[in-house]
């Protein structure tokens, strides 16, 4: 049974750091590309990027571009988000997502629960 | 990036009703279009890939039709357990984007 858990959110500053985690189980981790989308309170979703199932290739959306950094450790089975100059529009849930584990393209069939992220001073 | 519009925002419905949501996308997306449900407090559930291919475990009273820019959602018979927020998505080329999401009522 696929299991995907969010860490890390909380209330921080404007302007600092923070590193979200996600650690999945029941699945081949290594294997799937993962994704992390967010949530901004009573909004629609956004995604924020990717680490591909190839491993090595990372993708971002526009608004995240340049602050947003995504990395994995398979033999820890987790991904990491990791934002730097936080700012009050990152204020949001964010959810770790598996990719499907075949196909020429592939969604997302499986979501965590999702980790609160709340900027303010 | 490819921008993804769905309506109606809200639908309000009985239980038993046919109900339709739809999504149009600003290019042709070859089919890569999936569907989600989304319920306070519950992970994101895949309801539909590709446009029209159900996702094992869900109900077949949902389905997904459409092709080229044009996508719809139907639920056939309305249950009690469908009242959620529903969104679609394109996965054809990075940025993913997601429609504004469909909310289902309860009339």
């Amino acid at each position: 049974q696929v299991q995907l858990v969010e860490s890390g959110g909380g209330v921080v500053q404007p302007g600092t750091s923070l590193r979200l985690s996600c650690a999945a189980s029941g699945f081949t981790f290594s294997m799937c590309g993962m994704h992390w989308v967010r949530q901004a309170p009573g909004k629609g979703l956004e995604w924020v990027g990717v680490f591909s199932y190839n491993g090595r290739d990372t993708y971002y959306g526009d608004s995240v571009k340049g602050r947003f950094s995504i990395s994995r450790d398979n033999s820890k089975n987790t991904l990491y988000l990791e934002i730097h100059g936080l700012r009050a529009e990152d204020t949001a849930v964010y959810y770790c997502a598996k990719e499907q584990s075949s196909g020429p393209y592939r969604t997302v069939d499986a979501w965590g629960q999702g980790t609160l992220v709340t900027v303010s001073s | 990036d490819i921008q993804m519009t769905q309506s109606p925002s809200t639908l309000s419905a009985s239980v038993g009703d046919r109900v339709t949501m739809t999504c149009r996308a600003s290019e042709r997306l070859n089919n890569w279009l999936a569907w989600y449900q989304q319920k306070p407090g519950k992970a994101l559930k895949l309801l539909i890939y590709q446009a029209s291919t159900l996702e094992r475990g869900v109900p077949s009273r949902f389905s997904g039709s459409g092709s080229g820019t044009e996508f719809t959602l139907t639920i056939s018979s309305l249950q009690p357990d469908d009242f959620a927020t529903y969104y679609c998505q394109q996965y054809k080329s990075y940025s993913w984007t997601f429609g504004q999401g469909t909310k289902v009522e309860i009339k």
